[in-house]
């Protein structure tokens, strides 16, 4: 079974300044994606980036950049230039592609970002 | 294009009734996927339907089921419910198609269900 852990249950940076989120999971998978989603106060998932296992490159989407360590089964998540709207609960989440591709979601942390 | 949505918005029900939750996939989609997220916790995987039939279930007792409708919306029954039972339920929808890597699942807003 899949397990992922993020051991940060809150964080609280000053707005424009980066923040780094860790995540690290367990898996014998080979075939996987990885994912960071950002859930605010409205409850709505969102899909913040996502990474697939077999790409050594870490993804980038603008802000927000992932380090994908596959070896140490690390995948933090950087948001650089932090804004008040990036204030939310972010999950950190596996995915395997075989079978019915659920997602295994870690316990989250609470980003607070202050003005 | 209309997103995933979901009714109730709340509900509150007590210790032994049944309740039944909605969710209406976007548009395109054929594949519904229902979990629970308990307060100050990640979401847990329920179950998941496919083209009207289950396609995985995680660790949740039997008392909680579900359908998909020809049109691909979804409900999710709970019978018997237990005060752990609160929490709030999402839905996800995504496009599988045979052979095809990975689909993305976007979420509805969810269910705040609350057991007394």
């Amino acid at each position: 079974a899949q397990t992922v852990t993020q051991s940060q249950p809150e964080m609280s940076v000053q707005e424009a300044e980066t923040v780094t989120l860790s995540c690290t999971y367990d898996t014998s998978e080979s075939n996987y994606y990885l994912f960071w989603y950002k859930q605010p106060p409205s409850r709505q998932m969102i899909l913040v980036i996502r990474q697939e296992a077999y790409k050594q490159q870490n993804a980038t989407e603008n802000r927000f950049s992932v380090n994908f360590q596959k070896a140490a089964k690390s995948f933090s998540l950087k948001i650089s230039d932090s804004q008040l709207g990036d204030t939310a609960m972010y999950f950190c989440a596996f995915m395997n592609l075989g079978g019915a591709q659920k997602l295994v979601f870690g316990q989250g942390t609470r980003l607070t970002i202050n003005p | 294009e209309t997103g995933v949505t979901q009714s109730p918005t709340h509900l509150i029900k007590t210790r032994g009734q049944q309740v039944t939750l909605r969710c209406s996939s976007q548009s395109g989609h054929n594949t519904v996927s229902w979990y629970q997220q308990a307060l100050g916790q990640g979401p847990q995987f329920i179950f998941q339907y496919y083209r009207e039939e289950e396609n995985g279930r995680g660790n949740f007792p039997p008392r909680f089921s579900g359908l998909q409708f020809p049109n691909y919306s979804s409900e999710l029954n709970v019978n018997a419910l237990e005060l752990d039972d609160s929490a709030l339920y999402l839905c996800a929808s995504s496009s599988r198609r045979p052979g095809q890597g990975y689909n993305e699942q976007f979420f509805g807003p969810g269910t705040r269900l609350t057991v007394l």
